[in-house]
């Protein structure tokens, strides 16, 4: 079955640490985000990327660092530098495209909370 | 002025009955209009879609869009236990070019049997 994964679904982390979430897609799409969801709040972009090697800040990149090696990775990582990082994390798929972004696929998402 | 705007709700519905999930948004340029349903915990599901003005059906879902009026609307009838979650509206908005999806913040729907 094609879809996204994303690992791990729940994360703890001690300020000053940096972390990496997971995001993978067999859906063979070219464009992949992530979003940042807090409690009562819809989602705000973070980084989104349209093809390998590419890639663009959002609305809230400050404090993240992506990556895109692979069509299939689109891997986040928080670092120290986010000074809220407890959220929940949402990585998805685009078929369209970022530039004209259609209708987006998610993953299951990752919790992250700061001790 | 937000750029999507939807009432955060709670909005209560008695089972059976028609929902009504009502979404504004400030740019005129907007082409692409979505609703996604998110489950308390869960991740969004695109449930609708839609382009161009009138009314578009799927099952139990209809999407409304007045494209003059700015706004774009969810019915659910017959509305059910289980369609109890968030409704987030996402409309593209043109930002230096590109078309760029942007999320309300969601309304809570709870439908009570």
């Amino acid at each position: 079955d094609g879809g996204i994964t994303q690992s791990p679904k729940y994360l703890f982390r001690k300020e000053g640490q940096n972390v990496t979430l997971s995001c993978e897609q067999n859906l063979n799409h070219d464009a992949m985000y992530w979003y940042r969801q807090d409690p009562g709040q819809g989602l705000r972009l973070i980084y989104y990327s349209q093809i390998v090697n590419d890639f663009q800040k959002g609305d809230i990149a400050e404090g993240y660092s992506v990556s895109r090696e692979k069509k299939e990775s689109f891997p986040l990582t928080v670092t120290s530098a986010q000074k809220n990082p407890t959220a929940f994390y949402l990585c998805a798929s685009s078929k369209r495209g970022a530039v004209n972004p259609g209708e987006l696929f998610f993953g299951e998402g990752s919790r992250l909370t700061v001790l | 002025q937000k750029e999507v705007e939807q009432n955060s709700g709670p909005l209560s519905v008695p089972e059976g009955a028609i929902a009504s999930l009502n979404c504004t948004y400030s740019d005129r340029g907007s082409q692409s209009f979505f609703w996604y349903r998110q489950y308390s915990g869960k991740s969004p599901e695109l449930i609708m879609s839609i382009y161009s003005n009138g009314d578009k059906e799927d099952g139990r879902f209809t999407a409304q869009l007045n494209k003059a009026s700015q706004y774009v609307s969810l019915l659910i009838r017959d509305s059910q236990p289980s369609d109890s979650a968030t409704y987030l509206c996402a409309v593209t908005v043109l930002i230096q070019g590109a078309q760029k999806l942007v999320f309300g913040q969601g309304t809570r729907l709870t439908i009570n049997p």
